[in-house]
């Protein structure tokens, strides 16, 4: 069965700083991989997917991956952080069925 | 355009007692999913539906059950809730059962004592 990883339970970074969320996977075949975020007492949101093409993909709000299929990886990276993208990430993997990471806490610090 | 709903929002229970929680979209989405939500274990796929009509069970089925009633709704039941089932249950819907964008709705959380 496919899984995601998320090494990192927790990121801290300075406002103006770039970010970075760590996601590794696991899946037979083609990898359809996605980010999604939760604000507070939210539903998760979806941030931008990889399917196909492009290496690099890019989403909402300034959010980009980067998919790299020889260390099986989709990191999320935003060149500069605001204090208002503090909120938890997901990553999901699309298999059989869908399954997500146990996901990262990122605070942004003023 | 409401998207995906979901009700009760808040609900406590006490072990052995049943209840049904309650989705909808207005999207005219085929496929609908039901997560839990507990910490440190991101989100388990409980049922889906790929389509009006079927149910499949995803990662973690035992306790509960589900009915698709029609295209809209996707309805989860917990026959004889247990304090493990204390968790956020969260329902999502898509166009299709690939690879396509979830859609969630604002989740139910769930205290079993």
């Amino acid at each position: 069965a496919q899984s995601v990883a998320q090494p990192e339970d927790q990121v801290n970074v300075a406002e103006g700083n770039p970010l970075t969320v760590k996601c590794t996977y696991s899946v037979s075949g083609n990898p359809y991989l996605f980010w999604y975020v939760q604000y507070p007492n939210r539903g998760l949101q979806f941030l931008l997917k990889y399917i196909t093409g492009d290496n690099l993909v890019k989403g909402s709000y300034g959010f980009e991956a980067e998919f790299n299929k020889s260390q099986t990886s989709f990191h999320l990276k935003k060149p500069s952080a605001l204090v208002s993208d503090s909120a938890l990430y997901f990553c999901a993997v699309r298999g059989n069925d869908m399954r997500f990471g146990a996901g990262t806490r990122l605070t942004v610090k003023p | 355009n409401a998207g995906v709903t979901q009700t009760p929002k808040f609900q406590v229970l006490k072990t052995g007692q049943s209840m049904t929680l309650q989705c909808a979209q207005d999207m005219n989405h085929n496929s609908m999913y039901w997560y839990r939500q507990d910490p440190g274990m991101g989100l388990r796929l409980i049922y889906y539906s790929a389509s009006e009509g079927t149910t499949d069970k995803g990662e973690v089925p035992n306790g509960y059950n589900v009915s698709r009633l029609n295209k809209r709704e996707f309805s989860l039941r917990l026959e004889s809730a247990a304090p493990s089932q204390t968790s956020v249950y969260f329902c999502a819907s898509t166009w299709g059962a690939g690879q396509e964008t979830q859609y969630f709705g604002p989740g139910t959380r769930l205290l079993v004592l």
